[in-house]
């Protein structure tokens, strides 16, 4: 176990819908990372906040959309959705304790996500 | 951009045969590297990291890697699998900015 916890764990959902995706990161983490994992593409950075900031950005789609809150935890929102974004959807965080390039992503469980 | 590339995309061996996935990266600068496997239904678990120092880098459950910076190279080792190791492997390159590029992956078979 990471300690980095996801809700829910499987979502299916019809195209045109929205879901959001939620994290909880490991007690005392401020980054929150979001990767998606699909069979064509692998796994790919999608967003990273740090303490409520969104700090990096990867190959997210303009559909997609995510924030931190106070208390840390993130929500990845997903809109008008395609069948292409049937994936598997992960959180990670991490410490950034000083020493941003050497701090260690934890994944978390993954939302598997199927849209009809 | 950075990329990795895992050239191995299956491997089926037997148990107690050794293991050894090839991970390439491409990137010119300093760089943090990773092993995380996935075993089935499960998430992504750290096996090991390498950051500085002793580029042989030793990990959970009996792992290695060996980072060969002219060679841009950072394969995963273990003399002896089990059954158990049965998983999906993922290489993983930090640049410093915090996000991971991920490999592939290459899915690993170990027949009893």
């Amino acid at each position: 176990d990471s300690g980095v916890t996801q809700t829910p764990k499987h979502l299916i959902t019809a195209t045109g819908q929205r879901v959001t995706l939620r994290c909880s990161p490991r007690s005392g983490d401020l980054s929150v990372y979001w990767y998606q994992q699909s069979l064509d593409q692998g796994l790919q950075f999608l967003i990273q906040y740090y303490n409520g900031e969104e700090r990096a950005k990867g190959n997210i789609l303009e559909r997609f959309s995510a924030q931190q809150f106070p208390d840390l935890h993130s929500e990845l929102n997903l809109s008008s959705l395609e069948l292409g974004d049937s994936a598997l959807y992960f959180c990670a965080s991490s410490g950034d304790r000083g020493r941003p390039s050497t701090d260690t992503q934890y994944f978390g469980p993954g939302t598997r996500l199927t849209v009809l | 951009a950075q990329s990795v590339s895992q050239h191995n995309h299956h491997v089926i061996l037997s148990e107690a045969a050794s293991l050894e996935l090839g991970c390439n990266y491409s990137y010119g600068g300093t760089v943090n590297l990773f092993w995380y496997v996935q075993y089935p239904g499960q998430h992504l678990q750290l096996l090991l990291k390498y950051f500085s120092g002793d580029p042989l880098v030793k990990g959970i459950k009996g792992f290695e890697a060996e980072f060969i910076k002219s060679k841009f190279s950072f394969n995963l080792r273990k003399p002896s699998v089990q059954w158990s190791d049965t998983a999906e492997y993922f290489c993983a390159v930090n640049t410093g900015f915090q996000k991971l590029v991920f490999g592939t992956g290459t899915r690993l078979l170990v027949s009893p």
